[in-house]
């Protein structure tokens, strides 16, 4: 069974930029979850999308926003870039939603680099 | 809330030696522990795990047991090898309060030498 797929895995913006961060989770898992990861702050849970909804956030502005389709693909994006937004964006899948057991299974990452 | 504490090292051991990475948590209720390993320029995998209290998750010679009373996940490997040199990662999953979905620590970097 195919992993979780990102892409693009490695992007260059400038400040103001907006950009669209794809991921695919595993066939047949319809939890996605999206996380950041920096140098400084370590690893954050941004959101996390089962069913095309939304149904956890963490403490990100605004400016970061999600969402999921049909097919549980989702989308994460980031409006008015910042530097402080340059990190390793992680999405990871699950299966359902069944509760704080279930693992999550984690894509290779996008890289986004903001000048 | 929730979160996680481990030694953030890095940690260099020589090939063979025992490794320890220690790991606490404040959680309420009964969260799920983890382990996750990141090999350089990679994603996280699972490298463990365990769902309830006394509970000891185990792979590739790894092992982690839930300790509830001293709210402790500690990872343990008795001979490491040059490919274990990665960043390891503790987390919990929490039952109760917040909304994150995973709480991680900050990482423990494991250079291990020939």
């Amino acid at each position: 069974k195919a992993g979780v797929t990102q892409t693009p895995r490695y992007l260059i913006k400038t400040r103001g930029q907006q950009v669209t961060l794809s991921c695919s989770p595993i066939s047949g898992h319809r939890s996605v979850s999206w996380y950041q990861q920096t140098p400084g702050q370590g690893l954050q849970f941004l959101f996390e999308y089962f069913s095309e909804t939304q149904r956890n956030k963490g403490n990100f502005p605004g400016r970061f926003s999600g969402r999921q389709f049909s097919n549980s693909r989702s989308e994460m994006n980031v409006s008015t870039l910042e530097l402080g937004d340059s990190a390793l964006y992680l999405c990871a899948s699950s299966p359902t939603r069944t509760g704080p057991q279930e693992t999550q299974y984690f894509g290779p990452g996008t890289r986004l680099l903001v000048l | 809330g929730n979160s996680v504490t481990q030694m953030e090292g890095p940690v260099t051991l020589s090939e063979e030696a025992f490794l320890t990475i220690n790991c606490t948590y404040t959680a309420t209720g009964y969260p799920s522990l983890f382990w996750y390993v990141q090999y350089p320029g990679e994603g996280l995998q699972l490298l463990l795990k365990a769902t309830k209290a006394d509970d000891k998750g185990s792979n590739k010679g790894f092992e982690a047991t839930y300790r509830k009373e001293t709210t402790s996940f500690h990872l343990e490997k008795g001979s490491v090898q040059v490919s274990d040199s990665a960043v390891y990662f503790c987390a919990l999953s929490p039952t109760q309060g917040g909304s994150e979905k995973l709480v991680f620590g900050k990482g423990t970097k494991l250079t291990v030498n020939p």
